[in-house]
């Protein structure tokens, strides 16, 4: 199975701070690789797909870049609801798997 | 609306059995591949299980094969998640997702429901 390793695991930053996450992949898994966003007691919600194209409807101050096995998860301006858990998850291969979870807080 | 709703979960003991429904509304539910994911109390998440358009391709996680089973039914619009011979550590929400790009990119999800496997 393809190991999926975000960092760092929790976070805390500031209103209008850029916001960086990272995402490992255990071996190369091309640009097939999604972001995802879970705010408490919700269910998560597509982000940005094939590493980098964001999904409609999601602010333009989320980005994602990438390729091969290291991917990162960028907001440029952190907004108050961005306060959620950001997943990455790889479909390269099945299992399709899922990185831990970053927990993003506001300061 | 594209609106996807689980039911069926619930408190059931180990070795049990529970079936999973999932009823999708305002999509073309058989033009999508369909899947299961999971979340344990306080975990990350879980792919389960995913299902081709017209049913004909299903693939499971290593910790389900063999005791769940998913399915369709494309003219209810519903999707469907046997799950037999319980263990503890299958509690979490359910999750039923519609997937895009070759069963790869969970793209609408459900509230989802709640299994708890206890004695």
């Amino acid at each position: 199975d393809i190991q999926m390793t975000q960092s760092p695991s929790s976070l805390s930053a500031s209103v209008g701070d850029r916001v960086t996450i990272t995402c490992q992949a255990s071996q190369d898994i091309g640009y097939y690789l999604n972001w995802y966003q879970q705010k408490p007691g919700k269910a998560p919600k597509l982000l940005i797909y094939d590493a980098s194209t964001l999904e409609i409807g999601v602010p333009s101050r989320f980005s994602g870049s990438g390729s091969g096995t290291d991917f990162t998860l960028t907001i440029s301006s952190l907004q108050p609801e961005d306060i959620a858990t950001y997943y990455c998850q790889q479909y390269d291969n099945l299992p399709r798997t899922f990185g831990q979870g970053a927990k993003l807080e506001i300061k | 609306e594209e609106k996807l709703v689980e039911s069926g979960g619930n408190l059931v003991q180990p070795g049990g059995s529970l079936r999973l429904s999932c009823a999708a509304s305002g999509i073309i539910f058989i033009d999508y591949w369909m899947s299961w994911v999971r979340q344990a109390p306080g975990k990350g998440l879980e792919w389960v299980a995913n299902i081709k358009q017209d049913g004909s391709g299903k693939y499971y996680v290593d910790s389900v094969k063999g005791r769940f089973i998913i399915s369709r039914d494309n003219a209810e619009k519903s999707l469907f998640l046997q799950m037999n011979s319980l263990k503890v550590e299958d509690t979490a929400v359910y999750y039923c997702v519609r997937v895009r790009n070759r069963g790869g990119v969970f793209d609408l999800w459900g509230q989802g429901t709640m299994v708890i496997v206890s004695s």
